[in-house]
């Protein structure tokens, strides 16, 4: 596609519900990164994709959300017994090559509320 | 440890004139940096980035940035502002001596262009 795609864009779930996310990168883009945006502030990393490897998950806040890309395009970022602090937008950015000065190009975002 | 600091949270300036949105930085080796904006319920658009080279950068939409290696800076800058580049404003670094390939990004600046 022309642009990295996210589904659902937006998405409400009750405390404890496991919610799903989705991002289709540009078409060829080897690296994937998922960010969360909390309301006022700067984008922050989660984790890493290269290809279908997850080279770095230190972002993470906790072992309830767990991502994959298991063909080395789509990505899912998957939250488990969702709480309201989990209530951001979620971005997903990929870029063409590993590592240098490439820019990373960036989705519109789910925004996850939780009630 | 890398970060980024975007001390304005608003800049107001009126339609025509120039406008600067500040940003410093603190990585341990040369960094790349780079502009991003965001508008409404939006992902990020990449504007432009600083590898090497020439301390003045150009980039879209009539932007610029200049680097200042010394005060550790990298401004964003346009000559004369117009009432569509109302957005909000990330910059973003990237420390090419860490494997890590995450950006890091400032807490963004509210541009308002006033008709």
């Amino acid at each position: 596609g022309a642009g990295v795609s996210q589904s659902p864009r937006y998405k409400v779930a009750k405390r404890g519900q496991d919610v799903a996310l989705r991002c289709d990168p540009i078409s060829g883009h080897v690296s994937l990164f998922w960010y969360q945006q909390a309301l006022g502030q700067g984008p922050e990393f989660l984790t890493y994709f290269q290809n279908e490897a997850q080279l770095d998950k230190s972002g993470l806040p906790s072992d309830r959300f767990f991502a994959e890309r298991p063909e080395g395009s789509v990505s899912t970022l998957k939250i488990q017994r969702t709480q309201q602090e989990d209530s951001a937008v979620y971005l997903c950015a990929s870029s063409l090559a590993v590592g240098g000065p490439r820019p990373q190009h960036f989705g519109d975002g789910t925004r996850l509320s939780i009630l | 440890a890398q970060s980024v600091a975007q001390p304005e949270d608003q800049v107001n300036v009126a339609e025509g004139n120039p406008l600067t949105v500040k940003c410093t930085y603190s990585v341990s080796g040369n960094p790349y940096l780079f502009w991003y904006v965001q508008y409404p319920n939006r992902g990020l658009q990449f504007l432009l980035k600083y590898i090497t080279g020439d301390n003045l950068v150009k980039g879209s939409y009539g932007f610029e940035a200049e680097f200042n290696k010394s005060q550790t800076s990298f401004h964003l800058k346009k000559p004369s502002a117009l009432v569509s580049d109302s957005a909000l404003y990330f910059c973003a670094v990237r420390d090419p001596s860490n494997t890590g390939n995450q950006f890091y990004f400032g807490t963004g600046t509210s541009l308002t262009v006033i008709p």
